[in-house]
């Protein structure tokens, strides 16, 4: 198994850009995150899918992220337009259910926004 | 704000010694795990403690737990080189069992 896979590893753009942040769970892992890490705030959850239904989207920051999971397979988390605050380490995770709390990460994605 | 705090932030030692981490929370949990994060990496889960367990042993890791104080320490044993990462202590509440609450970490530097 792979592990999870998120893509791209780094990205550069500048500010008013779409950036869009792809993310494949491990297979069967039915639960899966989105968080944000920063030296400031350290690491906060953005939003959790349970079997692709988005059940937590209180930590999505503002109008300007979405996320969606079309599949068990594939997710995405979008940011329209972006700002250079947002520059930070975006990382999903998965977990197998809802009884089993360990959560495997990602590589993540360095996002930089100028 | 963030459900764990961790101290130290950073320390160093040397390759052999032991290496000891706390880690305290706020709320009252199912659980606590602790994580490690190598330098542009994802975290990694190393351990998982019940909250109605005191002590876990993992290897080389020593994960104990006190929810009377709210607290948790990782010790790694004859540390290596390797080792050096950063360290997260991450909790789920109560009253929500999927969400995880992470610390601050600690920034452990194991000189070779």
């Amino acid at each position: 198994d792979a592990g999870v896979i998120q893509s791209p590893r780094h990205e550069v753009t500048e500010m008013g850009q779409e950036v869009t942040l792809r993310c494949k769970p491990i297979s069967g892992h039915n639960s899966l995150f989105w968080y944000r890490q920063t030296m400031m705030r350290g690491l906060e959850l953005l939003i959790y899918f349970n079997n692709n239904v988005p059940i937590d989207d209180s930590g999505m920051p503002e109008d300007r992220f979405s996320a969606k999971m079309p599949n068990a397979s594939f997710s995405t988390l979008k940011i329209q337009p972006s700002e250079p605050r947002d520059s930070a380490v975006y990382f999903c995770a998965g977990r197998a259910g809802q009884g089993n709390n360990e959560q495997f990460f990602g590589p993540g994605t360095r996002l930089t926004v100028l | 704000s963030q459900q764990g705090e961790e101290d130290p932030q950073a320390l160093s030692i040397q390759e052999g010694e032991n290496a000891t981490m706390n880690c305290s929370y706020k709320t009252s949990i199912n659980n606590l795990q602790w994580y490690r994060q190598n330098s542009g990496r994802g975290l990694v889960h190393l351990i998982l403690i019940r909250s109605n367990e005191r002590e876990k042993h993992s290897g080389r890791l020593r994960v104990t737990l006190d929810t009377s104080k709210k607290s948790s320490s990782l010790l790694i044993t004859a540390s290596r080189a390797a080792d050096t990462a950063s360290y997260f202590c991450a909790t789920d509440a109560r009253d929500s069992s999927y969400k995880l609450i992470f610390g601050s970490g600690t920034r452990l530097l194991v000189r070779p």
